[in-house]
């Protein structure tokens, strides 16, 4: 089973919908991250939480909410979807107690979402 | 703006020969960096990372290089197989914040 888990795979959805992304992760981490992939823009970072009271905004938050349901489920949100939010989304996770060592974040496969 | 700059958006290699991937960040006070592999349908993968306090880091044919006067990162891949066919980001932070990272590089190795 993969370590990190995300639904649904795939989404169209019309402008105004409300619609959550989920991510679980089975890896015991207690960092989550949400990233937006777009072509030729990379992966910006929408939300992360390094536990599940600690949730901060990253470079793109507008139109964005999230929540950290316990430390191995962390929810995004789009509260009235909007075309240009659609792209590919990625959870990831990572491990504070090898922050000052190793930092890799590890990613789910990925949500892609049109918004129509 | 862009922290993290990739500014080449493909490359193609023949097998065998070494790939070079380039980087160039503009927050000095990163200290961590790192590449990942992407494959079409799948999450970023990681490949390998580098302190700011080396130069180098070697896993296998996997290479990163370092030039922090320059704010320059490299990943050489030697010998380049089909299978390093992908595209590849690489990302930096600063201590335990978050990571930037760049528009990405794809990589295409020609059998």
């Amino acid at each position: 089973d993969a370590d990190v888990t995300q639904t649904p795979r795939n989404r169209i959805t019309k402008t105004g919908k409300r619609i959550m992304l989920e991510c679980s992760q089975t890896k015991g981490h207690d960092r989550m991250y949400w990233y937006r992939q777009d072509p030729g823009l990379g992966l910006r970072l929408i939300y992360y939480s390094f536990d599940v009271k600690d949730i901060n905004k990253g470079e793109i938050s507008d139109g964005y909410s999230v929540s950290r349901q316990a430390q191995a489920k962390f929810s995004l949100s789009l509260e009235s979807a909007i075309p240009n939010q659609t792209a590919l989304y990625f959870c990831a996770t990572s491990d504070s107690r090898l922050a000052g060592v190793r930092r890799e974040q590890y990613f789910g496969p990925g949500t892609r979402l049109t918004v129509t | 703006d862009q922290q993290v700059k990739q500014n080449s958006p493909s490359l193609s290699v023949q097998e065998g020969r070494i790939s070079i991937l380039n980087c160039d960040y503009t927050n000095s006070m990163f200290d961590y960096f790192l590449w990942y592999k992407k494959y079409p349908a799948e999450g970023p993968t990681f490949l390998i990372s580098i302190s700011s306090i080396k130069d180098k880091n070697e896993d296998g044919r996997f290479t990163v290089f370092l030039n922090k006067s320059a704010k320059h990162l490299s990943l050489h891949i030697v010998p380049s197989q089909p299978g390093d066919s992908a595209v590849y980001f690489c990302a930096a932070s600063e201590w335990q914040n978050q990571f930037y990272f760049g528009t990405g590089t794809s990589l295409t190795v020609i059998p």
